[in-house]
């Protein structure tokens, strides 16, 4: 198993600043997701971060908007950028600890204003 | 590609009745699925998966779920609700290339009533 520990777990942003998410896991993992939540809807993958490359962003998901970090195996950052009402979600830290089973963090509640 | 699709955003119990909550997926590949629950402000939990082997899966808190093939078709059930079931239940799908890439449903809030 793997324990995930996300910060902040909520914040309330004016529009055009940016938040660094952050996602500590407690054990070495290959790969880490991010993903976001929007309100009334389903998680959708934001990309795939890799430890010493850079990471993959999914259709509709630039690395502009969300830039990544990822500089070791237990601890990767999502940013979100030049923040709009609709960026308003939950996004959440996601590591696989085998091809069955995947971990999340709590999620980091994001309100812009 | 993989997708994910669950009847009823909302689904509402009384205590003690049947909980039957509805995933049917669309996959190219062999899936492996998913259930996840998320209780409110908290992250996402495995509740059950089945990867291979038998077609009725069971999981945590009493839930159990039935892969079939036939009807592409991944139902959470469990006999009888209680007070602290009620939460948000994602069904999710992965497998073929994307075995990395969880594709998720859109998620049923389930209600408990006393």
């Amino acid at each position: 198993s793997a324990v995930i520990s996300q910060k902040p777990s909520r914040d309330i942003c004016q529009r055009g600043t940016s938040l660094t998410i952050q996602c500590q896991v407690d054990s070495q993992v290959t790969m880490m997701f991010w993903y976001r939540q929007q309100p009334g809807q389903s998680l959708t993958l934001i990309a795939t971060a890799n430890q010493g490359s850079e990471a993959t962003y999914e259709s509709g998901f630039v690395i502009d908007k969300f830039p990544i970090s990822r500089p070791n195996l237990t601890f990767s950052t999502l940013t979100v950028s030049n923040m709009s009402p609709e960026d308003s979600s939950i996004y959440l830290c996601s590591v696989e600890v085998s091809y069955t089973e995947a971990f999340f963090g709590q999620g980091t509640r994001l309100t812009v204003v | 590609a993989q997708s994910v699709t669950q009847l009823g955003s909302h689904v509402s119990v009384s205590e003690g009745a049947l909980v039957l909550l509805r995933c049917n997926y669309s996959s190219s590949v062999p899936p492996y699925l998913f259930w996840y629950v998320q209780y409110p402000n908290q992250g996402l939990q495995l509740l059950l998966k089945y990867t291979t082997g038998a077609t009725l899966v069971k999981g945590i808190n009493g839930f159990e779920a039935e892969f079939k093939k036939s009807e592409t078709s991944f139902h959470l059930t469990k006999p009888s609700a209680h007070m602290s079931d009620a939460a948000e239940y994602f069904c999710a799908v992965t497998g073929g290339n994307n075995f990395n890439k969880f594709y998720f449903g859109s998620g049923t809030k389930l209600n408990v009533k006393p």
